[in-house]
């Protein structure tokens, strides 16, 4: 069974920072792109970064980029989003995702999230 | 950026009355390699968006047979053909042809 654990969610400050990580099990990590998608209180899904299986391609939204990085630990069997400079428009809950074994990424497992809020 | 736009936003259903969702994108969403790039996703109050269909029309796994979707180019359609209690949620449509964009959303409440 395909599971995604996310963790490292919490109240944050703006301008300030987070690791989120997400702890896949269930299927053979290292082949599989992944991804984070955020959705904001009431709202809708916002995808926000991809990586590919072997790290070695990444892509970020506009609104992230420079902002945020998205690596993985092949050997950890992890994936990360380090959160930086921070903004009350960040507030969301960020999704794990993992891709189908496809030449398409596309999201066939969503983990159950974790929230982070931006507030002073 | 591909724009994806969703009607209706939200809709009442009797159960067992069948729904049609709609979702259109500002740019053709068939490849070059011959698939077309639409998904479709349903948000159950409370839990993680889950895959309904990949690629237009194939029903990912376990998805009952009552989801079907269908359309080509920049239109498509997600209907479901009777509706039961365990369906509400909010459907989002996705395409994956230049990045990753989500429609805004459907909300489907049972009356």
């Amino acid at each position: 069974e395909v599971q995604l654990l996310e963790s490292g969610g919490g109240l944050a400050q703006p301008g300030g920072s987070l690791r989120l990580s997400c702890a896949p099990s269930g299927f053979t990590f290292s082949i599989h792109a992944m991804g984070w998608v955020r959705q904001a209180p009431g709202k809708g899904l916002e995808w926000v970064l991809s990586i590919s299986g072997d790290g070695g391609t990444a892509y970020y939204a506009d609104s992230v980029r420079g902002r945020f990085t998205i690596s993985r630990d092949n050997f950890k069997n992890a994936l990360y989003l380090q959160i930086s400079s921070l903004r009350v428009e960040d507030t969301a809950v960020y999704y794990c995702v993992k891709a189908a074994y496809s030449p398409n990424w596309y999201w066939d497992y969503w983990g159950q999230g974790t929230l982070v809020t931006v507030s002073s | 950026d591909i724009v994806m736009t969703q009607t209706p936003l939200s809709l009442s259903v009797t159960p067992g009355q069948p729904v049609s969702i709609s979702c259109k994108s500002s740019q053709s969403l068939l490849h070059s390699d011959g698939k077309t790039y639409l998904f479709w996703y349903l948000q159950k109050p409370g839990q993680s968006p889950q895959l309904l269909i990949y690629e237009v029309s194939t029903r990912f796994s376990g998805v009952p047979d009552r989801f079907s979707g269908s359309g080509s180019g920049t239109d498509f359609t997600l209907k479901i053909s009777r509706v039961e209690a365990e369906d509400v949620g909010i459907y989002y449509c996705m395409q994956t042809m230049y990045l990753w964009t989500f429609g805004q959303g459907t909300k489907v409440e049972i009356k």
